[in-house]
């Protein structure tokens, strides 16, 4: 069946690289594409940026300058890339297959805290 | 960017009966090819988001027909008859139209 994981560290510091992995099964990354969302606590969704079936990218014109998202096809793996972290960003960070650009899975999501 | 505005932002609701919340978007939400990209959602407590509604009315697989979507290009309802207690959580619009894709603020549903 369809599933999406997501992993990373728990806590990154103020001004650091975050960097995440999806790791997906029961589909390929060359057949839908893959989104990030994140949700700061309490509070509610945000797009981040997709990577499309062929690779390219598409990101949030507010994340742009810090955001890098690639992938691994033959390990069907997604991989996020986030720098200089503030404590906004504090937040759980969902991927999800985009079918017909929307979400119809989600990964059950990874926290992740920034702070020194 | 897209903006959608939820109503109410929270409701509550008796086991039984019916809810209803609001979507407005900021733009129209057809598309060219005639589809409305307005989708639901619901995020149940400790979660991730789980899809309800496809293209304003379409109910996604396995979820119950108790859920309903309508709405014109602009304006959107969700309405969930006799809740139960497992409708519990936050419900969020969304619209895929364009990017970047946006969300509305959630509507918490809870329990009288």
């Amino acid at each position: 069946q369809v599933q999406l994981k997501e992993s990373g560290p728990g806590l990154v510091q103020p001004s650091q690289t975050l960097s995440l992995t999806c790791t997906v099964s029961g589909f390929s990354l060359t057949s839908y594409h893959v989104s990030w969302v994140r949700q700061p606590p309490g509070k509610g969704l945000e797009w981040m940026g997709v990577i499309w079936t062929g690779g390219s990218t598409a990101y949030n014109s507010l994340l742009k300058s810090r955001l890098s998202i690639s992938r691994d096809t033959s390990k069907s793996q997604v991989f996020l890339k986030m720098n200089s972290l503030q404590t906004e960003d504090t937040a759980t960070y969902y991927c999800a297959r985009t079918y017909n650009n929307y979400f119809d899975y989600w990964g059950q999501g990874v926290m992740v805290t920034v702070s020194s | 960017d897209i903006v959608l505005t939820q109503a109410p932002l929270s409701v509550s609701v008796t086991p039984g009966e019916s809810a209803s919340i609001s979507c407005r978007s900021s733009k129209s939400l057809l598309s060219s090819k005639g589809i409305t990209s307005l989708y639901w959602y619901l995020q149940k407590p400790g979660k991730s988001p789980q899809l309800l509604i496809y293209r304003m009315s379409n109910l996604a697989s396995g979820v119950p027909d108790r859920f309903s979507g309508s709405g014109s290009e602009t304006d959107f309802t969700l309405k969930i008859s006799k809740v139960e207690t497992e409708d519990v959580g936050v419900y969020y619009c969304a619209q895929f139209l364009e990017y970047p894709y946006t969300f509305g603020a959630g509507t918490k549903l809870e329990l009288k």
